[in-house]
């Protein structure tokens, strides 16, 4: 079974610095997906950033990028140069190995301050 | 537009009624997955089917039944064994297998135990 850990129930930051919200996870499967989603107050799911248990380059998508530490299990998003529309909360997910069920962390609380 | 439709946006049951939360996906997507999610907690797994007319159990299952009679919808019915269903519910799809965007989210359907 996959398990994912986020550590930090909430962060401030700074308007336009940018900030690194933690991800580890645990998984026997010898291949997975990471992924990230933003869920702003209104509810829904916003899909961010994807990283493959196998790709060799941390993925990047405009001001996202994931730190992918594969030895270490870990998984950071990494928001460069914050905006107020930042502040939401972010979910970390794992996929298992038929990538057909998706497996989240309990959240991180971003607010960016003015 | 291509998109999940949930509804209602907000529901009202009385204790001890059965209540059918609608989720329809125009996307033509294989896999339909229903979570619930509690304040300031991260997204647990409770149906999902990955081809009509078939469907397993996610991680709390007990006192929520599903239907997938169409590839376009998978209705979800929160029944009175549920004991807490007050909740966040969200419906997502993907075409089956690992894709890159994980899963797309409907926009959510708060259910209230009054």
């Amino acid at each position: 079974a996959q398990k994912i850990t986020q550590t930090q129930p909430g962060m401030f930051v700074q308007e336009k610095e940018a900030v690194t919200l933690d991800c580890t996870y645990d998984t026997s499967d010898p291949s997975y997906g990471l992924f990230w989603y933003k869920q702003p107050s209104s509810g829904e799911m916003i899909f961010l950033i994807y990283q493959g248990s196998y790709d060799q380059q941390n993925a990047t998508e405009g001001r996202y990028s994931l730190n992918f530490q594969k030895a270490r299990k870990s998984a950071n998003l990494v928001i460069s140069a914050s905006q107020l529309g930042d502040s939401a909360m972010y979910f970390c997910a794992i996929d298992n190995n038929a990538g057909n069920m998706l497996t989240f962390g309990g959240g991180t609380r971003l607010m960016v301050k003015p | 537009d291509g998109g999940i439709t949930q509804s209602p946006k907000y529901l009202f049951r009385k204790e001890g009624q059965n209540v059918t939360l609608s989720c329809e996906q125009n996307l033509n997507h294989d896999a339909m997955y229903w979570y619930r999610q509690d304040p300031g907690q991260g997204l647990r797994l409770i149906y999902y089917s990955q081809i009509v007319n078939d469907f397993q159990k996610g991680d709390i299952a007990e006192g929520y039944s599903v239907s997938r009679e169409k590839k376009e919808s998978f209705p979800l019915t929160v029944t009175s064994a549920q004991k807490n269903p007050t909740a966040f519910y969200l419906c997502a799809s993907s075409f089956g297998g690992r894709s890159n965007y994980g899963y797309t989210f409907g926009s959510g359907t708060r259910l209230t135990v009054v």
